[in-house]
């Protein structure tokens, strides 16, 4: 079945930029997501990326998109210690009803 | 702004009790999901509903149900609560099947 792949963790300092990157398995992927989930709380739509684009950025955050080798990436700009969460990248296809999560990746910004 | 609101944040309830989790949104989304959270698994789907009166099993539905009798409202139902159902669970809802999905702030359920 579909899957998605993410490393669990992930250290950065503050001030440097972070890359959390993530693969899927469906081909058809549609819509691909970040999501964050600060502690306590419920995940948080990031950004998105549709499966005809290449990247996409959005003031600090830049999405790349690999459909060839389904590697999906998010680069944060100018770590800062507010960004540490979990991060969660989700795909979606037109032809189902389900989101596929990752398991997440948890940023750590060390000051 | 969008709101999906989950009935409590914290809930402890016993062994072999039946549980209600009730989740609420404001955006007349058709979809509506239930995941539950645990460390290292991330999020997996236990039931989700494309419209009212409507629900599909999702990976995990073994000892819960749903029901939707309105189209803002999703609940989640634990019929004999055991131990292994300990986790946080999150309600979310959606415009379209694929679109982004928009989160409650969950519900950390114990069961002792």
């Amino acid at each position: 079945g579909e899957d998605v792949e993410q490393s669990l963790f992930l250290s950065v300092r503050e001030g440097d930029s972070s890359v959390i990157n993530c693969t899927y398995t469906d081909s058809s992927s549609t819509y691909l997501y970040w999501y964050k989930q600060e502690p306590g709380a419920g995940l948080q739509l990031l950004t998105y990326i549709f499966s005809n684009m290449d990247m996409k950025q959005d003031q600090r955050l830049t999405v790349l998109l690999n459909k060839k080798d389904k590697h999906l990436s998010l680069r944060i700009a100018d770590t800062q210690t507010g960004d540490s969460a979990i991060y969660f990248c989700a795909e979606a296809n037109t032809g189902g009803f389900k989101t596929i999560f990752g398991a997440g990746t948890r940023l750590f910004v060390k000051a | 702004d969008v709101k999906v609101t989950q009935s409590s944040r914290y809930l402890v309830k016993r062994t072999g009790e039946k549980v209600f989790l009730e989740c609420v949104q404001d955006m007349d989304h058709e979809n509506m999901f239930w995941y539950r959270q645990d460390p290292g698994l991330g999020l997996r789907l236990i039931y989700f509903s494309y419209d009212v009166k409507m629900k599909e099993k999702g990976d995990i539905p073994e000892g819960y149900s749903v029901s939707r009798e309105k189209k803002e409202r999703f609940s989640l139902i634990l019929e004999s609560a055991s131990t292994n159902q300990t986790s946080m669970y999150l309600c979310a809802s959606s415009l379209t099947a694929q679109s982004a999905q928009h989160f409650g702030d969950g519900t950390r359920l114990s069961i002792l």
